[in-house]
């Protein structure tokens, strides 16, 4: 069965940096023919991408993060990091992180065609002084 | 980058209802949209990959449509489950996310 948990501190003080984790089971973040994604969503608000990586450890960062946000894995801890730094209280939200199936062309993961098709349960973060 | 709205933000709908919900692109992106249902409080679920392509496990009730910018997800004989919100998503490059179509009574 494949699950996807999200864990990190709940609180934080604007500028602050926290770290966000994603923990799997049922598959390996080896595995080319998968990605992990991390998803926010304010309090009322729609989905926002932020970021997924490969099994290569290749990225893919969506547009308003300008670089204050950092994806990272241990494949050995089946984790996926998200780093956030410098906070601010626009960063509250609960955030999710999901499976992507992906493609291989010449054994490189890329996107194909396909939705985050599992989900963990997500996780609150409130930014706030 | 690629944008994403949809059509209605909201609507009103019954039990037995047929409900269309229309998602656009701001360029041509072929068939790469997904389709998400999310309850209240809860994680979004995967309905609909690309475009048309029903996610295992999904009822038939559910179906999807389009190509290039304008797409649609379609639900025959709204059930009481489907209250929810509808989400499409661009499903390459920045998988960006529509706003948001809330389904209720």
């Amino acid at each position: 069965q494949v699950t996807l948990k999200e864990s990190g501190p709940a609180l934080a003080k604007p500028s602050e940096t926290l770290t966000l984790t994603c923990t799997v089971s049922g598959f390996s973040l080896s595995n080319r023919r998968v990605a992990v994604a991390w998803i926010r969503q304010p309090p009322g608000k729609a989905l926002e991408f932020l970021s997924l990586i490969f099994s290569n450890d290749g990225t893919v960062y969506g547009t308003p993060l300008k670089s204050r946000f950092i994806i990272s894995k241990d494949t050995s801890k089946s984790q996926v990091f998200l780093t956030m730094t410098d906070v601010v209280p626009a960063d509250t939200a609960t955030y999710f992180c999901a499976r992507i199936p992906v493609i291989t062309i010449f054994d490189v993961p890329k996107l194909g065609n396909n939705g985050l098709d599992v989900w963990g349960l997500g996780t609150t973060v409130t930014v706030s002084s | 980058d690629i944008q994403m709205t949809q059509s209605p933000s909201s609507l009103s709908a019954s039990v037995g209802d047929r409900v269309t919900i229309t998602c656009r692109a701001s360029q041509a992106i072929s068939t790469y949209v997904n389709w998400y249902q999310q309850q209240p409080g809860e994680s979004p679920k995967l309905l609909i990959y690309a475009a048309s392509n029903l996610q295992s496990g999904v009822p038939s009730r559910f179906s999807g449509s389009g190509s290039g910018t304008l797409f649609t997800l379609t639900i025959n004989s709204l059930q009481p489950e489907d209250f929810a919100t509808y989400f499409c998503q661009h499903s390459s490059g920045r998988l960006t996310f529509g706003p948001g179509s809330k389904v209720d009574v």
